[in-house]
């Protein structure tokens, strides 16, 4: 089972570049997230996703685009990346429980992309 | 809105001490509850959960954390330190009022003395 997938691990970016980080879940999660962290910042959320179709923005979506055009797959892209955008992101998602189940949605998470914008 | 607060980005003890992490949440209704572990260069792995089932929840590598609405917390411990349980930790919390997205706190780096 592979759960939340992300590709690629690292990446090295120039200034103005653009490029696409890759999530992929096979647990058929109706939720995915994107969020990044800096050192002592904790996670921030930049976009998210509540099915196919449906995404919204989260505390810091400035410079980031998302799209969800399947349940399995989300993801982010960078355009015109700047030094600011040099952060650590993880993709992650998780289930909404229905009325009654037990399960309390928590997140999965991917093992991180580190970017870096030079 | 929900939020989270993690007091003290830094925790240090000794190894075999008492570990106390601490979670304060904001949230109209009874949120979903979890705390995270993240071991460095690896991404974040599920502790344990409040499941409202009981206010002690237990979760993995002996720790535990006790929801406790009155006080809007849920302290994460442990009774003795490992070496091995150095790592950052987050707090976080989801549910109705948050449209179900996973909020978290900052995160406490606890570092273990020998």
């Amino acid at each position: 089972n592979a759960g939340v997938t992300q590709t690629p691990k690292f990446r090295i970016l120039k200034i103005g570049q653009s490029m696409t980080l890759q999530c992929a879940q096979d647990m058929n999660h109706n939720y995915m997230y994107w969020y990044r962290q800096d050192p002592g910042m904790g996670l921030k959320l930049i976009y998210y996703s509540v099915g196919a179709g449906i995404t919204d923005k989260g505390e810091v979506p400035n410079g980031y685009n998302v799209s969800r055009s399947t349940t399995e797959d989300f993801p982010l892209r960078l355009e015109l990346a700047a030094p600011s955008q040099t952060s650590v992101y993880f993709c992650a998602s998780s289930l909404r429980p229905a009325p009654g189940q037990t399960s309390r949605g928590e997140a999965f998470f991917g093992q991180g992309t580190r970017l870096t914008v030079v | 809105a929900q939020s989270v607060t993690q007091l003290g980005s830094h925790v240090s003890v000794s190894e075999g001490a008492l570990v106390l992490l601490r979670c304060n949440y904001s949230s109209s209704v009874p949120p979903y509850l979890f705390w995270y572990v993240q071991y460095p260069n690896q991404g974040l792995q599920l502790l344990l959960k409040y499941t409202s089932a009981a206010t002690l929840v237990k979760g993995i590598n002996g720790f535990e954390a006790e929801f406790k609405k009155s006080e809007t917390s849920f302290h994460l411990t442990k009774p003795s330190a490992h070496m091995s349980d150095a790592a950052e930790y987050f707090c976080a919390v989801s549910g109705n009022t948050g449209g179900f997205k996973t909020i978290f706190g900052a995160g406490t780096r606890l570092f273990v003395k020998a």
